[in-house]
Order: structure tokens, then C-alpha cells, then sequence
């Protein structure tokens, strides 16, 4: 069964305080890894998408990252409105299921 | 570009109304399109997944004939939740993907659904 658990559950930070969030996941093949950021009140907002393992994308102040076995999102100099709940999912090659798995999600807050 | 657009944003309404929420993909075609239900403070909780032209299929403990899943076209999923009852309040996100399961989910901005 495919696994995906994110830690830390909540993270505050200072702003200007860089800091990593992990998603650990197990899966049999993997197909993309996906992070996501959800506001409260809306639906998540797409960020990045990781194929395989050693492979890097940034956005502003966000990067992620990939090995084998786990995925960290670096958030660089945090503003407060980078405050969210990022969320992990895996999407697997293998027993045919093409539903992505979602772990619990971390809750990012950013004071100033 | 990948905009899904879901309407409503916010329903209140009596127990036993019938209520119908739409998704739409707005600039691509969407395979696959997933609907969650969302607890305060709690993850998404995959309800069902739909497929165009084909049935829903819905996840373990989802009644199929109390949350109806149309996709009638590669740009069009409704849930119509028949018959809501105050357990059935929640925060309802649709999600749409292209035709290949490596691309990611687009979601929808949700839909805050009351039942008093």
C-alpha cells in the first residue's frame, strides 16, 4: 500500500527563518511527486510536480526536492504570506491505481 | 493555465434539499476528475473518482446514491448530494487531471456546503 507522511504536522517560523518540510513516501514505482499549497477556505493550489529521484524545482522562494525514498520542500526567507497548509502527494506506476495518495499536510505559519 | 472553476462557492439550505455542484475545467480536458470532502483542520478524503463517459467510482463508506457523480464531458463533473442532511455540511473540492496519471490534480476553490 502506498504510504505518504509529512512532518513536521505544524511549523512556525519567524520571518526570514528558512526552514525544510518533508514528505516521506513508499510507493512501488513512482510515477510524479506533487506539493501543493492550500489557504484556508480554497481548494490547494498546484506548485510542483518531481519525476525522479535528484531532481530539483524552484519557485520564488520555494524548492523542492527529490531522492528515492523522501521529498523536502526549502521555503527561503519566508514572508507571513507564504502561511499555509502544504500538502505531498504520490501518484504510483504500479497495481493499476491511478489515484494519488495525499499525506496529512504540514501547517506553515510565518510571523513577522 | 489549468483552471478549474467550481460553483458554488457557498450553499446553505434546508435538510432534505437536493444540492448540485459543478466543476468545470476551464482551458484543458480533463480525464480524470476526483471529488474530496474536507474536515476542519484535516486532510482531503478522496469521496470518488470519475472518468468521462464512465461510472464514478466511489470509495469505501461513500454512499453512491446519496452523492450522485456525472462526467459527462471531458470539462464537466457535477455531485449532486440528494437529500442533505446537517451531517452532510462539509467543505466539498473537485479536482480535474488531464489524461496522463504523472500529470498533477488542478483543484477547485471549493465548495462550503450548510445544511440546517
Amino acid at each position: 500500500e502506498d504510504q505518504v507522511t509529512q512532518s513536521p504536522e505544524a511549523l512556525r517560523l519567524q520571518e526570514g527563518e528558512s526552514s525544510s518540510l518533508n514528505c516521506s513516501y513508499t510507493v512501488s514505482g513512482l510515477r510524479g511527486l506533487f506539493w501543493y499549497r492550500q489557504d484556508p477556505g480554497k481548494g490547494p493550489e498546484f506548485l510542483f510536480t518531481l519525476y525522479s529521484a535528484g531532481e530539483e524545482k524552484e519557485k520564488e522562494r520555494l524548492k523542492a526536492t527529490l531522492t528515492k525514498k523522501e521529498s523536502f520542500l526549502h521555503i527561503t526567507a519566508p514572508k507571513p504570506e507564504d502561511s499555509a497548509t502544504y500538502l505531498c502527494a504520490v501518484q504510483a506506476s504500479s497495481g493499476g491505481s491511478y489515484i494519488p495518495t495525499f499525506g496529512r499536510g504540514t501547517s506553515l505559519i510565518v510571523h513577522p | 493555465g489549468a483552471v478549474v472553476s467550481q460553483h458554488p462557492s457557498r450553499v446553505i439550505c434546508k435538510s432534505g434539499t437536493s444540492v448540485k455542484i459543478e466543476c468545470r475545467s476551464l482551458d484543458f480536458q480533463a480525464t480524470t476528475m476526483f471529488w474530496y470532502r474536507q474536515f476542519p483542520k484535516q486532510s482531503l478524503m478522496l469521496m470518488a473518482t470519475s472518468n468521462e463517459g464512465s461510472k464514478a467510482t466511489y470509495e469505501q463508506g461513500v454512499e453512491k446514491d446519496k452523492f450522485l457523480i456525472n462526467h459527462a464531458s471531458l470539462t464537466l463533473s457535477t455531485l449532486t448530494v440528494t437529500s442533505a442532511h446537517p451531517e452532510d455540511s462539509s467543505f466539498y473540492i473537485c479536482s480535474a487531471r488531464r489524461h496522463r496519471e504523472s500529470q498533477p490534480q488542478h483543484f477547485g476553490d471549493g465548495t462550503r456546503l450548510s445544511i440546517l
